[in-house]
C-alpha cells in the first residue's frame, strides 16, 4: 500500500523567503510522484512530477522537487516566494494505478 | 481545449436527500477518477473507471453512493440517501490511457445539514 505525509498543515513564509514544503511517501514499487496546487475556488493544478529519471524537477512558477530515494521524500522548494503563490499544496504517490494524496499544506505569504 | 469540469459547483440539501454529481473529463480521455476531500483531511481515491467500466471502486464508502458513467463520456455521481458525514468537496479528474498525469476539475461542494 502507499501512503503521503505532509509535514505541517500550515506553512508560513515572508515574500521574497525561501518556500520549503515537505513530503515523505510509502509505496511498494517505485513511485510516481506528484505536487498539485490549489488556488481559491479552483480545481488542483499540476504542478510537477517525478516518474524516471532525473530526480530534480522543475515545474510551474519557480517550483522545483527533489526525489531522494534513501530519505523517501520528495519536498517542494521555491527560492523566492510571491504573494501569488499563497494556495494550498498537495503531494501525492501512485503505483501506476492508483494516486494517493497527502492531507496537504497551506502555504500564506505575508508582504 | 476544455478542462475537466464539474456541476454543480455548490450544493446544499437535508439529510436523507438524494444528490446527483456530474464530471465531464476532458475529451478522449478514457480514465475518469472519482476523489473526495472531507473538511481538513486528505484527498480521498473513491472510484476509477476505464471508458465506461469500473476498474476499482475499493474506496466507495458505502453503497449509498452510486457511480456511472454513461457510454465512457461524463460521469454523475449520486448520493442517496445523503448523511451528515458526506460533507466534503468531490474532484473528478480524468487521464489518457497509459499516462500517469490526471487532470483535475474544480470540485463541487457538498453541503449535507
Amino acid at each position: 500500500a502507499q501512503s503521503v505525509t505532509q509535514l505541517g498543515s500550515h506553512v508560513s513564509v515572508s515574500e521574497g523567503a525561501l518556500v520549503l514544503l515537505r513530503c515523505n511517501y510509502s509505496s511498494s514499487v517505485p513511485p510516481y510522484l506528484f505536487w498539485y496546487v490549489q488556488y481559491p475556488n479552483q480545481g488542483l493544478q499540476l504542478l510537477l512530477k517525478y516518474t524516471t529519471g532525473a530526480t530534480l524537477v522543475k515545474g510551474i512558477n519557480g517550483f522545483e522537487a527533489e526525489f531522494k530515494k534513501s530519505e523517501t521524500s520528495f519536498h517542494l522548494t521555491k527560492p523566492s516566494a510571491h504573494m501569488s503563490d499563497a494556495a494550498e499544496y498537495f503531494c501525492a504517490v501512485s503505483d501506476h494505478n492508483d494516486m494517493r494524496f497527502g492531507a496537504g499544506t497551506r502555504l500564506t505569504v505575508k508582504p | 481545449e476544455a478542462g475537466v469540469t464539474q456541476f454543480p459547483s455548490h450544493s446544499v440539501i437535508e439529510k436523507g436527500q438524494t444528490v446527483t454529481l456530474r464530471c465531464d473529463p476532458i475529451s478522449g480521455h478514457d480514465n475518469l477518477y472519482w476523489y473526495r476531500r472531507v473538511m481538513g483531511k486528505e484527498i480521498k481515491f473513491l472510484l476509477h473507471f476505464v471508458k465506461e467500466s469500473k476498474q476499482d471502486e475499493s474506496g466507495m464508502p458505502n453503497n449509498r453512493f452510486l457511480a456511472e458513467r454513461t457510454g465512457g463520456t461524463y460521469s454523475t455521481l449520486k448520493v442517496q440517501p445523503a448523511e451528515l458525514e458526506d460533507s466534503g468537496v468531490y474532484f473528478c479528474a480524468s487521464s489518457q490511457v497509459q499516462t500517469d498525469t490526471q487532470y483535475f476539475g474544480p470540485g463541487t461542494r457538498l453541503t449535507v445539514l
